[in-house]
């Protein structure tokens, strides 16, 4: 599976729109792109996936870019329960989901 | 979606001891995987529960170590064996169901040996 590479940390005021970048580079043609995330004592929860097409659902939007070597997750409207680190995972399918660092997103009143 | 309950949630354990942790889900479902989870740290994958079989282990990760069973479709035990502090961690059960995309996580099992 494709490596990934994410900003350690970003910060967001409330009320604004947080973008999360990811790069993918080495992303192959029939991978996925996944974002999960964590919050403090939390098992992570899904949140959207897309292969080529932008995707949007109630939680975020994905962006992939027309390569497909970066992508950036939207939350549209952060709020503090947003807090959390933000994980970008490329991969074949869901059966082996390989963790990165991830982002820590702080948003602030 | 599955619900899934881990017990224990947290654990203080002396050196040398073993720990099972137990996952049990709502459903019955296709795969379940566990993680470790260092302090700070992201989460690493162990290993893949396979029911009726011997689990698939991740690279680093032993069947000594980290005996895994998964008896059916709704349950499997990870065992934390001879325990040292640096087995400290959190660790996750996962599980997905074939042809689904999204993969649910329990709340996890803090260990701390001491």
């Amino acid at each position: 599976d494709a490596k990934t590479t994410q900003p350690p940390s970003m910060d967001c005021a409330e009320g604004r729109a947080a973008n999360l970048p990811c790069n993918h580079s080495t992303i192959s043609g029939n991978e996925y792109v996944y974002w999960y995330r964590q919050i403090h004592s939390q098992g992570p929860q899904y949140i959207i996936h897309g292969l080529k097409n932008n995707e949007t659902n109630e939680m975020a939007s994905l962006i992939i870019t027309e390569d497909r070597k970066s992508s950036t997750l939207i939350l549209p409207h952060a709020t503090l329960r947003d807090t959390a680190v933000y994980y970008c995972i490329v991969s074949r399918n869901t059966d082996k989901l390989i963790f990165g660092t991830g982002t820590r997103l702080q948003v602030f009143p | 979606s599955a619900v899934i309950s881990q017990k224990p949630s947290r654990d203080i354990c002396q050196r040398g001891t073993s720990l099972t942790i137990q996952c049990q889900v709502d459903s019955q479902v296709t795969m379940m995987f566990w993680y470790r989870q260092q302090p700070g740290q992201s989460l690493t994958l162990i290993a893949t529960a396979n029911q009726g079989s011997e689990a698939t282990y991740e690279s680093g990760f032993v069947i000594d170590k980290f005996p895994i069973s998964r008896p059916n479709l709704t349950f499997s035990t990870l065992t934390v064996s001879n325990m040292s502090p640096e087995d400290s961690s959190i660790y996750l059960c996962s599980v997905l169901d074939r042809g689904d995309t999204e993969a649910f996580f329990g709340q996890g099992t803090r260990l701390t040996v001491v």
